[in-house]
C-alpha cells in the first residue's frame, strides 16, 4: 500500500495552462523530492526539500516550482505548460533516521501537454 | 559531481536464468546502496539494499554483491521469472552534505517465458 500519494495519475492539458501536481505523504518524512522520468528511463531530480519552507532546485533544470508549507505536502506547479513538459513526474520522500530505508516513491503523474 | 554508473542498459534473460546488473561509483562518500525495481506505470520500489561493511546480502532470489575496494556492486536475480521483467535502478546515498541518493541510469530487464 502506498504511503505517498500523487494526484492526478494522468493529466492531458493544453499548452499555456497552469497545472499543479499534488504529492502527499503520511510517514512524517522530512525530505521530499520530485523526479522527472521518461518511461522506463533515467530519473532526473528536479526539486527537493529538507523540511518546511525549504526548497532547492535539483540537477535537471526545470521550469516548474515547488512549495513546502506543510511537512506532508509537496506540490509542483507549472505556470505555463508546454509540450516539452510531457513526461512522468515522480514524487518521493525519505525519512532516514538511524535506520536507513531509502526513498519511498509515489506512483507518478503522467503529464501530456498538447 | 558524484556519479553511479550502471550497466547494461538492457538485458534479456531466459526464464530460469541468472540476471546480473552492475553498478560502479566514483568516490567513497556513500554509505548505503539500495536497488529499486520499477514496473511500467509505477514508481520505483525498494527491492534490496546493502551497507558497505557487508560483501553480500541475499533476500530470496535477489542478491547484492558488494566490492568496496573496486567500488562496485551488483544485483543478481537467480531463477529469473517473467514477473521480474522491469526496470532496475541502483542507488547510493551520499554522505557529503545533503545525504541525497544518487541513482544509476537504469536497466531494462526482460525475462522470456
Amino acid at each position: 500500500e502506498a504511503d505517498i500519494y500523487q494526484t492526478p495519475r494522468y493529466l492531458v492539458i493544453g499548452t499555456g495552462k497552469k497545472i499543479t501536481l499534488e504529492c502527499s505523504q503520511t510517514m512524517g518524512h522530512d525530505k521530499m523530492y520530485w523526479y522527472q522520468q521518461d518511461p522506463g528511463m533515467e530519473l532526473h531530480l528536479i526539486h527537493y526539500s529538507y523540511g518546511v519552507n525549504s526548497t532547492e532546485k535539483g540537477d535537471l533544470s526545470s521550469e516548474s516550482t515547488v512549495s513546502r508549507i506543510r511537512t506532508e505536502h509537496f506540490p509542483l506547479t507549472l505556470e505555463s505548460a508546454r509540450p516539452s513538459h510531457t513526461s512522468q513526474y515522480l514524487c518521493a520522500s525519505s525519512g532516514d533516521r538511524g535506520l536507513l530505508r531509502g526513498y519511498t516513491f509515489g506512483s507518478g503523474t503522467r503529464l501530456t501537454v498538447v | 559531481q558524484q556519479q553511479v554508473k550502471q550497466s547494461p542498459q538492457s538485458l534479456i534473460v531466459q526464464k530460469g536464468g541468472i540476471s546480473i546488473i552492475n553498478c560502479a561509483y566514483e568516490n567513497t562518500a556513500f554509505d548505503y546502496f539500495p536497488w529499486y525495481q520499477q514496473f511500467p506505470g509505477k514508481g520505483p520500489a525498494l527491492l534490496i539494499a546493502i551497507r558497505p561493511d557487508v560483501s553480500e546480502k541475499k533476500e530470496g532470489r535477489f542478491t547484492i554483491s558488494f566490492n568496496k575496494s573496486a567500488k562496485q556492486f551488483s544485483l543478481h536475480i537467480m531463477d529469473s521469472q517473467p514477473g521480474d521483467s522491469a526496470t532496475y535502478f541502483c542507488a547510493a546515498r551520499s554522505t557529503s552534505g545533503t545525504y541525497k541518493y544518487i541513482f544509476g541510469t537504469g536497466t531494462r530487464l526482460k525475462v522470456l517465458a
